[in-house]
């Protein structure tokens, strides 16, 4: 596709369920980026993949929380056992990465998964 | 550890006026970009505009430009003929070019009025 895409684009779960958020960035762009935002906040980073690695985890709130990227391609969000404070709004992000364009170039965003939990 | 600021929570402006949205930031690097993203409902995140802290010239998108004040640590963005169609939360990010992460500040909710 021309854009990130995220799916679900809505998510109700009950608490303590496991739930999985999927991201495909743009074909190409090696770097992927997980954002959550809380209702009327701003957005708190969580985790960065270089192609199939993680060099940054500092932002995942939990050892609930946990991400993988396969394929330089698809990344998941997994968040086990939920609680009410992990509804928010889930936001992927890819770029080219380092590179031509080093990091000037933007992040292109989904439009984000939207987690309920009840 | 960088920090944004966006000291204004909401703002309103009248269609085809005027209106300037304030940012602020903290960083002891030199070499960082600075990104104004818009965010409708629709919940997607959209490039404004961006500026290079190396470049002294202040961007420029059509109606969109910035007033960039690298020594106050400054990044206002300045909106120019107000449309409906420019109502949305509005972020302020900072990247450095040595770094993996774009820091976003708080936002600031943004009201074109007709």
């Amino acid at each position: 596709g021309a854009g990130v895409s995220q799916s679900p684009s809505n998510k109700v779960t009950e608490k303590g369920k496991d739930v999985e958020l999927r991201c495909d960035p743009i074909s190409g762009h090696t770097a992927l980026y997980w954002y959550r935002q809380r209702l009327g906040q701003g957005l708190e980073f969580l985790i960065y993949f270089q192609g199939n690695s993680a060099p940054d985890k500092s932002g995942l709130p939990s050892d609930r929380f946990s991400a993988e990227r396969t394929g330089e391609s698809v990344s998941t969000l997994t968040i086990q056992r939920t609680q009410q404070e992990d509804s928010a709004v889930y936001l992927c992000a890819s770029s080219p990465g380092r590179g031509v364009y080093g990091y000037n170039s933007p992040l292109h965003f989904g439009n984000g998964t939207r987690l309920t939990v009840t | 550890a960088q920090t944004v600021t966006q000291s204004q929570p909401e703002m309103s402006v009248q269609e085809a006026e005027t209106v300037t949205l304030s940012c602020t930031y903290d960083t002891s690097e030199n070499n960082y970009y600075l990104f104004w993203y818009k965010q409708p409902p629709s919940r997607q995140m959209i490039l404004v505009i961006r500026q290079e802290a190396y470049k002294q010239q202040n961007a420029t998108e059509n109606r969109f430009s910035v007033n960039f004040q690298k020594a106050a640590k400054s990044f206002s963005l300045k909106i120019s003929d107000s449309q409906l169609g420019d109502t949305a939360m509005y972020f302020c990010a900072f990247i450095s070019n040595a770094g993996n992460m774009l820091t976003f500040g708080g936002g600031t909710r943004l009201m074109v009025k007709p």
